[in-house]
């Protein structure tokens, strides 16, 4: 079983819609994070987390809200999507500080 | 602030053929350096990484790179390239003292493999 998993895989909804990204890690890492990815700009942090009770914003987290539901989960939502948020969408886990971050398949969202 | 610059956004290369990569980043103290590769349809699967010691770090694929301080760079490298190594390939930088562990990301190359 892979060990960062994200559902949905793909993911078509329309503008204003609310809508939901689960990540899951069976690596028992602390730090957690959302990434987007942009043709040509490469991947951007929106948000991360250090442990449940630690989130904190990343470069480009407007339009954005995470939950860390446990040490092992960790959602993206959008509140009201918008076609700008169409993307490639990653999570991401790491332990210790600075050491490698290991990445689920991805979630492909397009929104109408 | 930190930056990362892949100068080239798409290379193509013969089957057979040898490789590099550039990397070039900007961050005032030690960094910690990354080289990520996506395939198609997939996630990002680190190839190496540098944190300290030799600068010639070697990867997984045959993969290897080398940091040069005072270049700011570090190329990643490969003597014999393989079809199956046609991916998108990205460099990213950490904070090097480690208190975030965020990485950020240059833009990307596209690697193309000719037969």
């Amino acid at each position: 079983d892979a060990d960062v998993t994200q559902t949905p895989r793909n993911r078509i909804t329309k503008t204003g819609k609310r809508i939901m990204l689960e990540c899951s890690q069976t690596k028992g890492h602390d730090r957690m994070y959302w990434y987007r990815q942009d043709p040509g700009l490469g991947l951007r942090l929106i948000y991360y987390s250090f442990d449940v009770k630690d989130i904190n914003k990343g470069e480009i987290s407007d339009g954005y809200s995470v939950s860390r539901q446990a040490q092992a989960k960790f959602s993206l939502s959008l509140e009201s999507a918008i076609p700008n948020q169409t993307a490639l969408y990653f999570c991401a886990t790491s332990d210790p500080p600075g050491d490698t971050q290991y990445f689920g398949p991805g979630t492909r969202l397009t929104v109408l | 602030a930190q930056s990362v610059t892949q100068p080239d956004i798409h290379i193509t290369v013969s089957e057979g053929a040898s490789l590099e990569l550039r990397c070039n980043y900007s961050y005032g103290a030690t960094p910690y350096l990354f080289w990520y590769v996506q395939s198609p349809g997939q996630g990002l699967q680190l190839l190496l990484k540098y944190f300290s010691g030799d600068t010639l770090v070697q990867g997984i694929k045959g993969f290897e790179a080398e940091f040069k301080r005072s270049q700011s760079s570090f190329n990643l490298r490969k003597p014999s390239v393989h079809w199956s190594d046609a991916a998108e390939y990205f460099c990213a930088v950490a904070d090097g003292s480690g208190n975030t562990g965020k990485l950020i990301f240059g833009q990307g190359t596209t690697l193309q493999v000719k037969p």
